[in-house]
């Protein structure tokens, strides 16, 4: 069974700050990846970054980077130089190898930018 | 083109109405997803087609009717709701198979009002 745990509660970051927020998962399958989705108040999902369980390299996308920390199971989102169009719901998720693999999200955390 | 449109984007149906939600991808995806999601929570899986046959139902109740008329289309049809489905109904497709980690691309979501 495969489970991401968020559990920051609501998270508050200066405008031009950068911010870190936190997802842990646990899985006893080798082949994963990890996403990282946001969800403004619009409702769309919009995908921002992925790690792969055999990269070398952290991932990074722009202005997000992934910290992947496979022994300890973490992979946490960094936002650097956060801008108002920041705030909304993000949604640490994992899936396996495998045609019919889901993906399973955390249950998210609002990160609300202050001008 | 790396969108998934929906329509409509708004629906308020009485529980004895039918009706249909829609979703269009051009990027030549071959899996397709339905979700559920209630405010301030993670969506949650209905079904997935790949390659157009319906590969996971995760036990839904037979009042939500998914099809999948071509590779670009997927519908799900609403028949005899009731309130408690009300919630955001997004729409996903990916490239599909089992052979690497491929991001869902979501869709904006219909926003559905059940009376």
């Amino acid at each position: 069974a495969q489970k991401i745990t968020q559990t920051q509660p609501g998270m508050f970051v200066q405008e031009k700050e950068a911010v870190t927020l936190d997802c842990t998962y646990d899985t006893s399958d080798p082949s994963y990846g990890l996403f990282w989705y946001k969800q403004p108040s619009s409702g769309e999902m919009i995908f921002l970054i992925y790690q792969g369980s055999y990269d070398q390299q952290n991932a990074t996308e722009g202005r997000y980077s992934l910290n992947f920390q496979k022994a300890r199971k973490s992979a946490n989102l960094v936002i650097s130089a956060s801008q108002l169009g920041d705030s909304a719901m993000y949604f640490c998720a994992m899936r396996h190898y495998g045609a019919n693999s889901k993906l399973t999200f955390g249950k998210g955390i609002t990160l609300s930018v202050r001008p | 083109d790396t969108e998934v449109t929906q329509t409509p984007k708004h629906l308020v149906m009485g529980m004895t109405n039918k009706k249909s939600l829609k979703c269009e991808q051009h990027m030549g995806h071959r899996a397709m997803y339905w979700y559920k999601q209630k405010a301030k929570k993670p969506p949650e899986l209905m079904f997935v087609y790949s390659y157009e046959k319906l590969s996971i139902n995760e036990s839904v109740p037979s009042r939500f009717s998914p099809e999948c008329p071509n590779s670009s289309l997927l519908n799900l049809h609403l028949h005899a709701l009731q309130p408690e489905d009300s919630a955001l109904y997004l729409c996903a497709s990916s490239q599909g198979g089992g052979r690497s980690y491929n991001e869902q691309f979501f869709g904006p979501g219909t926003r559905l009002t059940v009376l």
